[in-house]
């Protein structure tokens, strides 16, 4: 199985800080790389796909990028609703695997 | 409007069976992959499985090989996990996801989660 992993496990920001979230695969996987967002209690949200392409409906403050085995999301303003783990996962090759997430908290 | 939308929360002893379903609506059930994924209480996502409505043929991931059986009904647009003898390791969250129609399918919708909680 392709091995993914986050960075940071954790983070504090404020509320207007850009905030970059780092996704690394044991493989080259791109662009076959997806984005989740989870608030406690709640079902993952979908957020990007392919790497840098937004779901419908998700606000354009969240960006994707990267290739070959590296790859970051960014929110380019955080905003209150915006205090959530993230997920990556690849799927290039089965079984999909996610990473472990990255939990965004207020500071 | 893309929907799936799952059973209720369930409490079982172990070694009971269960069947937890999953229903989608808004969208043509058959012409999409349904998958599932485990969350475990206080970890991160797992992905189970998955399969095609169309022909019902599903593919497991290594880890749940054997585990567990997934099945889907077209007819009634119904996708279905099911355990014969669940364990008190079975407990946790499980969601059904879609994924696209795309040669290397990604996940667009989630459903709300079914709780399963196994205990004696």
């Amino acid at each position: 199985d392709i091995q993914m992993t986050q960075s940071p496990s954790s983070l504090s920001a404020s509320v207007g800080d850009r905030v970059t979230i780092t996704c690394r695969a044991s493989q080259a996987i791109s662009p076959y790389l997806a984005w989740f967002q989870q608030k406690p209690g709640k079902a993952p949200r979908s957020l990007i796909y392919a790497a840098s392409t937004l779901q419908s409906g998700v606000p354009s403050k969240f960006s994707g990028s990267g290739s070959g085995t590296d790859f970051t999301l960014t929110i380019s303003s955080l905003q209150p609703e915006d205090f959530a783990t993230y997920y990556c996962q690849q799927y290039k090759s089965y079984p999909p695997t996610f990473g472990g997430g990255t939990k965004v908290e207020i500071k | 409007e893309v929907q799936l939308v799952q059973s209720g929360a369930e409490v079982k002893k172990p070694g009971e069976s269960l069947k937890i379903s999953c229903k989608g609506s808004g969208y043509s059930f058959d012409a999409y992959w349904i998958g599932w994924v485990r969350q475990m209480p206080g970890k991160g996502l797992e992905w189970m499985g998955i399969i095609y409505p169309g022909d019902s043929d599903p593919k497991y991931s290594p880890s749940f090989q054997g585990q567990v059986i997934i099945s889907a009904d077209k007819s009634t647009s119904t996708a279905s996990l099911q355990w014969s003898s669940l364990k008190a390791s079975d407990t946790a969250m499980y969601y059904c996801v879609r994924t696209s129609s795309s040669y290397f399918p990604y996940i667009d919708f989630w459903g709300q989660g079914t709780l399963v909680t196994v205990s004696s």
